[in-house]
């Protein structure tokens, strides 16, 4: 079964604290992992695309990187304007060419000032 | 550029009640989709559209209708409601089948 995990389920930092936010998966002929963030009452926002093992991808204080198994979210001296959900997602390929994107349950990072 | 709009944010509805949320994107995307996110879980896909007119099921469809008969918007129905529909609703659309979606804000619906 194709199946996302995502660990921790919950992350508190002291600001400036760096930390790595782990999403393993079981999907058989990988077509992508997304990340997003999720700031509370609000939908998620699109972060990065990774398509291949050993791709990397920044964005401020974040990067994500991909290997066969798992994508790891690191954070670096992450600041209290980082806490947020943050969700990672793999697309699984369906009949007729369309992808469903299975999401994790997400990690929640507090950081703390 | 609004993106993605949802009405209503918040509701609640009575067992056996219907209701219907609106979408609306006005980023001229093809897809559009609609999903639900429960504690402990992840955004579970509800169904979706791959262009105007067309509609498809999800993971979770069961007890919900969709419409989509402009390509802007894309409507989710509840006939009768149940407890079980309890959740935070979430549009969302993309250009193409690349799944890096545009979500809205988000239904907080409660069914008492």
């Amino acid at each position: 079964e194709d199946q996302v995990t995502q660990s921790p389920e919950a992350l508190r930092l002291q600001e400036g604290e760096s930390s790595s936010l782990n999403c393993s998966y079981t999907v058989s002929g990988l077509r992508g992992l997304f990340w997003y963030r999720q700031d509370p009452g609000k939908g998620p926002e699109f972060l990065f695309t990774l398509y291949s093992a050993g791709e990397e991808k920044e964005k401020e204080r974040l990067k994500a990187t991909l290997t066969k198994k798992e994508s790891f979210l690191h954070i670096t001296a992450p600041k209290p304007e980082d806490s947020a959900t943050y969700l990672c997602a793999v697309p699984i390929p369906e009949s007729g060419g369309y992808q469903k994107v299975t999401f994790g349950i997400g990690t929640k990072l507090q950081v703390i000032p | 550029n609004a993106g993605v709009t949802q009405t209503p944010k918040f509701r609640v509805l009575k067992t056996g009640q219907s209701m219907t949320l609106l979408c609306a994107q006005d980023m001229n995307h093809e897809y559009m989709y609609w999903y639900r996110q429960d504690p402990g879980m992840g955004l579970r896909l509800i169904h979706y559209s791959v262009g105007e007119g067309t509609t498809a099921k999800g993971e979770v469809p069961d007890g919900y209708n969709v419409s989509r008969l402009k390509k802007q918007n894309f409507l989710l129905g509840l006939e009768s409601a149940a407890p079980s529909q309890t959740s935070v609703y979430f549009c969302a659309s993309s250009f193409d089948r690349r799944p890096e979606a545009f979500f809205g804000q988000g239904t907080r619906l409660t069914v008492v």
